[in-house]
Formats: C-alpha cells, structure tokens, sequence
C-alpha cells in the first residue's frame, strides 16, 4: 500500500507562479525526499530531508517538513514550462531500505 | 560519470511468457533496488540488493525473483507474465547505506498481451 498521499492530484498554473504540493504519510520516518518524473520516464532526485531537519532549500525548490502532522511539502517558484512533470513524495523504510512512495501530483506550467 | 543504465528500454511479451530486465548501477554504488509503476500510480518497492545478497522484498508473488552479480549490476526475472504485470520497472542505485539517496535509471516500459 502506498505510504503517501499527495494533494493536490493534479495542478495547473501559468510560468511564473509559484507551486505547492504536500504530502502527508502514515508512520514515523528516517527522511523524505521529493522526485520528479517526465511524462513516465525515470525519476529524477530532487531533495531530501531528514527528519530532523524543518526546512531545505535547492535552488527554486523548498520543502519543509512537520513531523508532528507527518507532512510534507515542496514549493517551487518562479516556475517554468520545463518544470512539467509528476512529483513524487518518498519515505524510507529502514526494514529493506525501500522507498515508499505516494500517488504523485501532476504539475502542468502553462507558458 | 554514467547514471544507473536498463535494458531493454521497451518490451512487448505475451500472458505466460518469462522476461529478464537489466540494470546496471553507479560505479561505486553497491546496492540495486527495483520498482514497478503501474500507469498513474506512483513507484511500489519489490526487492533491495547489496552485496549480492537480497535485503528486502515487498509484497510481489515468487513469480518475480532477482539477482545481484558481482560487478552489482542486477536483473529481474518475471516468469508466468500476466497483463496486471505491464508496467514501468525501474531500478535504484545507491552507495551503501540506507539513509543515502537513491538514483533511479530511465526504466524499462513491459507491455504484456
């Protein structure tokens, strides 16, 4: 069963804007990271915090994270047509050292 | 440096059929793991490898077993194909330790009929 939930499914916005997505999960965590995918291909890296951390920044990227909700969420700003893709909230499992990921949002930058 | 490498990069199979699905790691990255993404779902864990030996397994039927050779590169084997089995499978690479990032190869689309 998946370990995440992202909210919203799916977000449209225009360049420029900024856009939220959050991720809540289920059971306690080591870290979280956020993915990126293009249209069903590989999964690209994009940060991870740790579970004692609250805040990251990545160039235009920013996560927080609150374990007392057990929630995530990643900002991008200043967006860009090539910032397209779904995104994925993960949580790792120390037993196996698997990822757990969520259902994903479908970001959409219109130019 | 080259990123984590699968092949085929597509595949078509038909019910019944085996398949084997490669993937070669990081240089210097001693764990694999795979993933299958099912059309609109995200990423769902089936085995973790390091140092050859099988670390973890999620929750797949003995249908699907794996390997870790000692150069670390791994395949997956899918035998006795279902059309439920059509996905995206994707294997992960790390270095070692379970709190390092995992990077993830561009994926290999099965297509079963």
């Amino acid at each position: 069963s998946q370990q995440g939930e992202e909210d919203p499914q799916a977000l449209s916005i225009q360049e420029g804007e900024n856009a939220t997505m959050n991720c809540s999960y289920k059971t306690s965590i080591n870290n979280l990271q956020w993915y990126r995918q293009n249209s069903g291909r590989g999964l690209v890296h994009l940060i991870l915090i740790r579970s004692n951390e609250r805040e990251k920044h990545s160039g235009r990227l920013r996560v927080t994270l609150d374990t007392s909700k057990k929630s995530s969420s990643l900002l991008i700003t200043a967006s860009r047509a090539a910032d397209t893709a779904s995104y994925f909230c993960a949580t790792l499992f120390d037993q196996g050292g698997k990822l757990i990921f969520g259902q994903g949002t479908e970001l959409s930058v219109k130019p | 440096d080259a990123g984590v490498t699968q092949s085929p990069t597509h595949l078509i199979k038909t019910r019944g059929q085996h398949v084997t699905l490669r993937c070669s790691p990081i240089s210097g990255h001693k764990s694999v793991s795979w993933y299958q993404q099912v059309l609109g779902q995200g990423p769902q864990f089936i085995f973790q490898y390091y140092e050859k030996e099988e670390r973890g397994r999620g929750n797949f039927p003995d249908r699907f077993s794996a390997r870790q050779f000692p150069n670390y590169s791994s395949e997956l084997n899918v035998n006795a194909l279902l059309l439920g089995d059509s996905a995206l499978y994707l294997c992960a690479s790390r270095r070692g330790g379970l709190q390092e990032t995992q990077y993830f190869g561009p994926g290999t689309r099965l297509l079963v009929l």
